[in-house]
């Protein structure tokens, strides 16, 4: 079956710094890979859309020049958070959908720790 | 992409079927019904899709209403690992954006 591999697992950094986050799809290509946030006991939140090649597509109230996404090719994307804070403290996932199969695979998630 | 409306909370005894309602009154024809679920601290795992019919893999079986304004997700022999978040979700098999409800969390009682 599909599988999105997303790296780190988990990341500590320190405020002002910029962390970046991998996700691959290892045996399909990705047209649309999709990020997520998650904070404790909530669901998943939509951040961008990103599609191969172009610019990724931010929603309402998302910062993107704080959350700089790229997918630059057919298998990986990156999430760069910018100058980290505290409170951009957070589960973020990742999913990629693909030209020959009809679901979305997600990732097994990054827990980033700003302190 | 449709709202999709789900209960907060369901409990279900281990080895019985647990039923999980969905509904989704604004889907449009071209969206799928697509069940994801969630352990704590892991990413949503794929369970089962369906557009019209009614589908069934290994995991569970997908009941989806003639009018599509719902569904029904069923696990037929619960188990103690099958506690976690289930997210019902209404998406197009184009791969457009994938917004998640706020899920039932299934809990299953030995």
């Amino acid at each position: 079956g599909a599988v999105v591999s997303q790296h780190p697992s988990r990341v500590i950094c320190k405020s002002g710094t910029s962390v970046k986050i991998e996700c691959r799809s290892l045996d399909f290509q990705a047209t649309t890979m999709f990020w997520y946030r998650q904070f404790p006991k909530k669901s998943l939140m939509l951040m961008a859309t990103s599609n191969e090649g172009s610019k990724a597509t931010y929603e309402q109230g998302v910062e993107k020049d704080k959350f700089l996404i790229n997918h630059a090719s057919l298998t990986l994307s990156t999430l760069t958070v910018t100058s980290a804070h505290p409170e951009d403290s957070s589960f973020y996932i990742c999913s990629a959908h693909g030209t020959l199969h009809y679901g979305y695979t997600f990732g097994s998630g990054t827990r980033l720790t700003v302190v | 992409d449709a709202k999709t409306t789900q209960p907060t909370s369901m409990d279900c005894a281990e080895g019985r079927a647990a039923n999980l309602p969905c509904n989704h009154s604004t889907i449009s024809g071209n969206e799928y019904v697509y069940w994801y679920r969630q352990i704590h601290s892991q990413g949503p795992q794929y369970i089962i899709h369906g557009l019209k019919n009614n589908e069934t893999n290994e995991m569970a079986s997908l009941i989806i209403t003639e009018d599509r304004k719902s569904s029904t997700l069923i696990l037929p022999h619960a188990t103690l690992r099958d506690t976690a978040v289930y997210y019902c979700i209404a998406g197009d098999v184009g791969g457009s954006r994938l917004t998640f409800g706020e899920g039932t969390q299934l809990t299953v009682n030995p």
